[in-house]
């Protein structure tokens, strides 16, 4: 299977802070269709995963655009140019390039 | 807009089955898509456990294959999840989703004596 490594385990930042987190794949996520399924979702307090990011970059409509996703092959990473009090949560890579389809083990963002 | 609900009982006893029904509302599942299940244990960790296609095919978790079967019902526009041989490993909160894109608010699972 392949594993993901998203760092850091936690996350606390005040409202206007950027924020970044990292997830690393054990082996290439390029697939043979010469498409990269990583895909981020944010769990928030109470709530059921929401998407947030398909194929490393791409917002889903309704997602706000201080999110960005960036990477390629094995290493990719979360942005938030400014976090707002709605950001706090567990946002989750998971790819689907390799079958079984496997997450990272999360990562918490706390606001101060 | 797309729903989905997961239903079951929220608590199943060791050496049992776990029998779970996701209801989709607002897209017909033979229309497109992968419809998954997906589980997290406490701690965080999450696992995708397999899918039944649009088209009505499978694919499961290896490390479930022999336990798990997910099926379907068309006419209620329904997707089922049936674990077997069930242990407290399997306590988990589970969600039905489809792909990865729209998850339903999820059934937390006991397993307990």
């Amino acid at each position: 299977d392949v594993v993901m490594t998203q760092t850091p385990v936690s996350l606390s930042l005040a409202i206007g802070q950027p924020a970044s987190i990292s997830c690393k794949s054990s082996q290439s996520l390029l697939g043979t269709s010469g498409k990269t399924f990583l895909n981020w979702i944010l769990q928030r307090p109470g709530q059921s995963p929401k998407r947030l990011i398909y194929q490393v970059s791409k917002l889903y409509s309704e997602v706000p655009d201080r999110f960005s996703g960036s990477g390629s092959e094995t290493e990719f990473t979360l942005k938030i140019s400014r976090v707002e009090a709605e950001d706090l949560g567990v946002y989750y890579c998971w790819q689907g390039t390799h079958f079984p389809l496997t997450f990272g083990s999360g990562t918490k963002l706390e606001i101060k | 807009e797309i729903q989905l609900q997961e239903s079951g009982p929220g608590l199943v006893k060791p050496s049992q089955s776990l029998s779970l029904t996701c209801s989709v509302t607002g897209y017909t599942i033979t229309s497109g898509y992968d419809w998954s299940w997906i589980r997290k244990f406490p701690g965080n960790k999450m696992e995708w456990m397999g899918y039944i296609s649009n088209s009505g095919s499978t694919n499961y978790n290896p490390s479930l294959k022999i336990r798990i079967s997910i099926t379907r019902d068309t006419s209620k526009n329904q997707f089922f999840l049936q674990l077997n041989s069930v242990t407290t490993e399997d306590t988990a909160t589970y969600y039905c989703a489809r792909y990865g894109t729209h998850w339903g608010q999820g059934v937390m699972v006991t397993v307990s004596s």
